[in-house]
């Protein structure tokens, strides 16, 4: 069975610097997904970006970026210039592609960033 | 992406009340999926809608409890009977976009029971 662990409950960040967000996940499958959502205080789940496991190629969403390491079955999440909005709860989650559509997520790490 | 609505936002309910959390997207999706976010926890998939049939549950969700309809490829509902304190939670409806490969979120449902 697929598993996501998100070691980093909580992490702090002062204003325009950068911070990291770790996750790892085990699954014996070669074919997935991985994402990064936030989750502000109003609840709503955003999508903050998407890495399809078959590419080697790291994503990035203007200021998010991952470290996708396939082999460790690592994906971390890096916000640059962190904002007073990127404080939120960020989970991380796995899809397996051939699943139908059942999202597994990590235990969340609450993000606060400091002015 | 798309824009998914959910009604209510937020209920306080009676133990041993039901009551019916509405999802409505604003095109026509596939997968439609439905997970409970308990106090301070992460989400768990509770079933996936399926159009036309049965819902697909998820071990420890029986559809005795957590009944689903959904009627159309835009619309369903997830109903939470015979509530208990334990129910209280946020429940949030997810669609299957991107050919089922990435998941959009509605607003949340957050539910108290007393």
């Amino acid at each position: 069975a697929q598993t996501v662990t998100q070691s980093q409950p909580e992490m702090s960040v002062q204003e325009a610097e950068t911070v990291t967000l770790s996750c790892t996940y085990d699954t014996s499958e070669n074919n997935y997904y991985l994402f990064w959502y936030k989750q502000p205080p109003s609840r709503q789940m955003i999508l903050v970006i998407r890495q399809e496991a078959y590419k080697q190629q790291n994503a990035t969403e203007n200021r998010f970026s991952v470290n996708f390491q396939k082999a460790a079955k690592s994906f971390s999440l890096k916000i640059s210039d962190s904002q007073l909005g990127d404080t939120a709860m960020y989970f991380c989650a796995f899809l397996f592609s051939g699943n139908t559509g059942k999202l597994i997520f990590g235990q969340g790490t609450t993000l606060q960033v400091k002015p | 992406s798309a824009v998914i609505s959910q009604k209510p936002s937020r209920d306080i309910c009676q133990r041993g009340t039901s009551l019916t959390i509405q999802c409505q997207v604003d095109s026509q999706v596939t997968m439609m999926f439905w997970y409970r976010q308990q106090p301070g926890q992460s989400l768990t998939l509770i079933a996936t809608a399926n159009q036309g049939s049965e819902a697909t549950y998820e071990s420890g969700f029986v559809i005795d409890k957590f009944p689903i309809s959904r009627p159309n490829l835009t619309f369903s509902t997830l109903t939470v009977s015979n509530m208990s304190p334990e129910d209280s939670s946020i429940y949030l409806c997810s669609v299957g976009l991107a050919g089922g490969d990435t998941q959009y979120f509605g607003p949340g449902t957050r539910l108290t029971v007393l």
